[in-house]
């Protein structure tokens, strides 16, 4: 699976907006862009994907640079309960219904928020 | 999405023992995965488990210290065996949910004396 980097820590004040990069430059054309984050004594919570398009759901949005190699999770307003590892992960798919793949973490991305 | 029961969810265990951990979906799911989280890290994938068939091991794991099993398509359990205190972790099963992404159990946390 394509590596990804990302900070390892970034911080947010609480209503703010917060853009949490990903750099992906071996991205292969097949590779979905995934990214979940873990709660503090939580297992991980699935936010959102994509394969080239942009995205948005009620929990974020994820742009996608136009080559690929890159992509954004934007929360829209922080708020405490946002505070948590946000990890951005490539997996291969073999079709549209996102089946047969495996996530492999990296380190993320530790996101705090300030009151 | 999918609901996964995990259990136990803590254990301390002697060194030398075994323990199995469980994982119950309430759907059917082809694919289901076995990670470990040691103390600070993120997450390490350990297998993967298919209904009726072996399970694939990543790299530095083996079937003889994690056994698991997957007897239908909404069940599975992983042993972690002859336990040290190195193997103090947070394990987590967790299953593909296809447009839902993948969904995590909440873990059990083992503690190795």
């Amino acid at each position: 699976d394509a590596k990804t980097t990302q900070p390892n820590s970034m911080e947010s004040n609480e209503e703010e907006p917060v853009h949490l990069p990903c750099n992906h430059s071996t991205i292969s054309g097949t590779d979905y862009i995934h990214w979940y984050r873990q709660l503090p004594s939580q297992g991980p919570e699935y936010v959102i994907h994509g394969l080239t398009s942009n995205v948005n759901n009620r929990m974020a949005s994820l742009a996608i640079a136009e080559d690929r190699k890159s992509s954004t999770l934007i929360l829209h307003r922080a708020t405490l309960r946002d505070a948590a590892v946000y990890y951005c992960i490539l997996i291969f798919n073999l079709n549209p219904y996102n089946q047969g793949g495996k996530l492999i973490f990296g380190q993320g991305t530790e996101l705090s928020v300030k009151p | 999405s999918a609901v996964i029961s995990q259990k136990p969810s803590r254990d301390i265990c002697q060194r030398g023992t075994s323990l199995t951990i469980q994982c119950q979906v309430d759907s059917q799911v082809t694919m289901m995965f076995w990670y470990r989280q040691q103390p600070g890290q993120s997450l390490t994938l350990i297998a993967t488990a298919n209904q009726g068939s072996e399970a694939t091991y990543e790299s530095g794991f083996v079937i003889d210290k994690f056994p698991i099993s997957r007897p239908n398509l909404t069940f599975s359990t992983l042993t972690v065996s002859n336990m040290s205190p190195e193997d103090s972790s947070i394990y987590l099963c967790s299953v593909e949910q296809g447009n839902y992404g993948y969904t995590f159990g909440s873990g059990t946390r083992l503690t190795v004396v």
